[in-house]
């Protein structure tokens, strides 16, 4: 139990084009997901937190308006990252808690390549 | 604020060594501790966590206590395989929150 999926696992697209990243929790009601981004060989970030039918609360030094987050069912958790810029290539990892689990449930993570 | 730190590595080992890697806490309270695993091409995955002092975490061979007086969550393995292979990441959320901190991860490549 607990699985964690996310769409796609990988994407390239061009600058300034947007980019949708679904994450799903598969057998369990996420009430809190979260999104993180790792850099090559780094730790990962927490970007932002999600609540069920509520705002996002982003960390400090995120733009929010870069990066829509969208928790809208207790099951799925969207990113667009929005005008995407080749400083926004990184690894983009979801994780998801709920359904009486305190414990984050991982994503396998997307992989965005911006040319 | 709450801030997580671990040894630097890369460790390369042979099959059948002692694994040790460090991992020292800042934090208010008292937070709930957890190492990490991400295995080549893959997502994290939860080895251990302990949730208060004294606590010994253990999954896999894997082993962490939870020293409050160091504030220090070490990570062992006795004998360490090929497939542990993998990068590793201690973490800590604070009491009452689940928001998790991590450490920069510290890759460990085991030789046959």
């Amino acid at each position: 139990g607990a699985v964690v999926s996310q769409h796609p696992s990988w994407v390239i697209c061009k600058s300034g084009t947007s980019v949708k990243i679904e994450c799903r929790s598969l057998d369990f009601q996420a009430t809190t997901m979260f999104w993180y981004r790792q850099f090559p060989k780094q730790s990962l970030m927490l970007m932002a937190t999600s609540n069920e039918g509520s705002k996002a609360t982003y960390e400090q030094g995120v733009e929010k308006d870069k990066f829509l987050i969208n928790h809208a069912s207790l099951t799925l958790s969207t990113l667009t990252v929005t005008s995407a810029h080749p400083e926004d290539s990184s690894f983009y990892i979801c994780s998801a808690r709920g359904g009486g689990k305190e414990t984050q449930y991982f994503g396998p993570g997307t992989r965005l390549l911006v040319l | 604020g709450d801030s997580v730190t671990q040894m630097e590595g890369p460790v390369t080992l042979s099959e059948e060594a002692f694994l040790t890697i460090n991992c020292t806490y800042t934090a208010t309270g008292y937070p709930s501790l957890f190492w990490y695993v991400q295995y080549p091409g893959e997502g994290l995955q939860l080895l251990l966590k302990a949730t208060k002092a004294d606590d010994k975490g253990s999954n896999k061979g894997f082993e962490a206590t939870y020293r409050k007086e160091t504030t220090s969550f070490h990570l062992e393995k006795g004998s360490v395989q090929v497939s542990d292979s993998a990068v590793y990441f201690c973490a800590l959320s604070p009491l009452n929150d689940y928001k998790l901190s991590f450490g920069a991860g510290t890759t460990v490549t085991v030789r046959a």
